[in-house]
Order: structure tokens, then sequence, then C-alpha cells
């Protein structure tokens, strides 16, 4: 079955306890891509991924780093959580198709509470 | 930048009745598509429909239909014989169609209830 998980589904941590979430696909897809999605503010891009060893800045990058040394993982890694990375967190992944023919997967969804 | 709106935060519908949900958008780009997520209790996004802006004709799947206007930038998402199963919110997203950051902007999302 074609799919993106994370791990873990729901984490609550101290502030300033280094955490990773775990994202992987089964696609061999190239593109990964994290996002954070608050109340009121939408789905928001932290960081992507155009193929291994291959990643750069989305939207709101400041206080996460990621790597992607296999294709089919791209780990999502807080040093120094806070507060206000409070959020909900999505792993998605993706390649394009022909033109007119292009879809998005998204994880399950990784419930981050820092204290 | 784009930018893509949801003016509606909540609504509501009883079951079996059509419902249409609204979403703008802002971009000076001429090829890009539009989607329409899903969310449920579960948190699960969920694809529900895609149009591609090249595309005049709009995409329906199902009970699920859009009406895309590209002169207006306007995507709104028709459900038609709602159902309980549809109680979700509702995600508006815009990427530009070309051979980079995949970035999907989304709308703040409009929150749908179906009533028995």
């Amino acid at each position: 079955e074609a799919q993106v998980t994370q791990n873990p589904r729901y984490l609550i941590t101290v502030t300033g306890k280094k955490l990773t979430v775990t994202c992987s696909q089964n696609m061999n897809h190239e593109y990964m891509s994290w996002y954070r999605q608050d109340p009121g503010l939408g789905l928001r891009q932290i960081y992507y991924s155009m193929n291994v060893e291959v990643t750069d800045k989305g939207d709101v990058p400041e206080g996460y780093k990621v790597s992607r040394k296999e294709k089919r993982n791209f780990p999502l890694i807080l040093e120094s959580p806070s507060p206000n990375q409070t959020s909900l967190y999505f792993c998605a992944s993706s390649f394009r198709k022909n033109r007119g023919s292009y879809e998005q997967y998204f994880g399950p969804g990784t419930r981050l509470t820092v204290t | 930048a784009q930018t893509v709106t949801q003016s509606q935060p909540e609504m509501s519908v009883q079951e079996a009745e059509t419902v249409t949900l609204s979403c703008t958008y802002d971009t000076s780009e001429n090829n890009y598509y539009l989607f329409w997520y899903k969310q449920p209790p579960s948190r699960q996004m969920i694809l529900v429909i895609r149009q591609e802006a090249y595309k005049q004709q709009n995409a329906t799947e199902n009970r699920f239909s859009v009406n895309f206007q590209k002169a207006a930038k306007s995507f709104s998402l028709k459900i038609s014989d709602s159902q309980l199963g549809d109680t979700a919110m509702y995600f508006c997203a815009f990427m530009k169609q070309y051979f980079g950051n995949e970035k999907l902007t989304f709308g703040t999302g409009t929150r749908l209830t179906i009533i028995p």
C-alpha cells in the first residue's frame, strides 16, 4: 500500500529537549516536505527536499532542521523545542506525473506539545 | 507570493442538501494547480478534487464539483447530496506549476458540519 508514515503520532516534551519526528514514504517519491498546522493559519511549509541531499527552507523554517540521506526518509529535527512549536505536523511527498495528473500524499500527522 | 482566502470559517447544512464553500486566491502566475483537501476528525489530509488552471472545464469527482473562475481567481467547492461523513475541515490550496518547490499554499479552512 502506497503511504507516508510518521512517528511518533503524539509527543509531549519539555522546552529544550531535542527531538526528531520521522517521515518515511514507500512510493519512491523525489519530493518531500514538512508542514505545520496551526488554528486560523492553515498549513505552512517548514522545509522541503527535491531529492537526496537537496533540502531548502520553506516559509517557517526557524527552529527546525531536516536531512535527506535516503530517498524514502525525511526526518524533522527540533534541536531546542520551544512552546511556540506546539503544533500539528505533516509530512508530504510527491513526484510529478504527466501534466494534469498531480497529487501530494500526506502522512497522518504528528501532534507535538512543548511545555 | 501567492495567497489563498477562505472567507467562511464555519458552515453547516442539513444532510442531503447542497453546500458551496468559497475560495479566492491571488497570484501573478498563469500556470498552476488548485486543490480542495478534506480533514476529518482523524486529522488525515485527504485530497477531494484537483483543478489544472489550463483546463477550462470544471473538475468533478462524484458528489464534489468545483466552479473555477480563472479571471476572477475564484475556486469554489460544491458538495451535492451532503452526507454525515462530509463533516470535516476543508482547505483550499494553490500550487505553482513549475519544476521547483512543490509548495502548497493553503487557506485557513472552512469547518463544515452536516446536520442529521
